[in-house]
């Protein structure tokens, strides 16, 4: 597709269980975001990935929060051992290398019950 | 490290009228690119408008315009024409690597 593609689009879970979030970015985008944006707030910096670039991780909330991106494409953020705030929807965005136009997928709603 | 502040937690206007919404931002880098996303209910973030730091003329899209303050760090959307589908919440964003988002600003538009 044209665009910035996550799957799935809504996911409930029981909580303790993991659970994987991908994001297929724009082709030829070398850079690629994963935001987390609960109900009512603002956007939270996950992680960011930028071309062969070790990637910034600082966003990350735990250990239990890992994300990579193989081949340069598509990205996997994994959860493990969901826990109730961690209900969300998790927004992914791609970029070109110049970071001078930014887009977003639709977001993976992520409810653990 | 950036900093993005939207210090209008809300803001609402008639519609047919003119909104602007405030912006300021923090960086020590002089080559960057800023943004404001429009994110309705649906939570997709919709691209408004963008702007190149090194470029001195604001950007325009249709009814939307900013106002850019690179010295003062100011970056203000104005929307013309308010219509009740530009009801949503308002993003500010700042890109140098990594995507700085402030906090939002809901926007109510009123028949």
């Amino acid at each position: 597709g044209a665009g910035v593609s996550q799957s799935p689009s809504n996911k409930v879970t029981e909580k303790g269980k993991d659970v994987e979030l991908r994001c297929d970015p724009i082709s030829g985008h070398t850079a690629l975001y994963w935001y987390r944006q609960s109900l009512g707030q603002g956007l939270e910096f996950l992680i960011y990935f930028q071309g062969n670039s070790a990637p910034d991780k600082s966003g990350l909330p735990s250990d239990r929060f890992s994300a990579e991106r193989t081949g340069g494409s598509v990205s996997t953020l994994t959860i493990q051992r969901t826990q109730q705030e961690d209900s969300a929807v998790y927004l992914c965005a791609s970029s070109s290398s110049t970071g001078n136009t930014i887009y977003f997928g639709e977001g993976s709603w992520l409810t653990v019950v | 490290a950036q900093t993005v502040t939207q210090s209008q937690p809300e803001m609402s206007v008639q519609e047919a009228e003119t909104v602007t919404l405030s912006c300021t931002y923090d960086t020590s880098e002089s080559d960057y690119y800023l943004f404001w996303y429009k994110q309705p209910p649906s939570r997709q973030m919709i691209l408004v408008i963008r702007q190149e730091a090194y470029k001195q003329q604001n950007a325009t899209e249709n009814r939307f315009s900013v106002n850019f303050q690179k010295a003062a760090k100011s970056f203000s959307l104005k929307i013309s024409d308010s219509q009740l589908g530009d009801a949503a919440m308002y993003f500010c964003a700042l890109s140098y690597g990594k995507l700085t988002f402030g906090q939002g600003t809901i926007l109510t538009v009123h028949p």
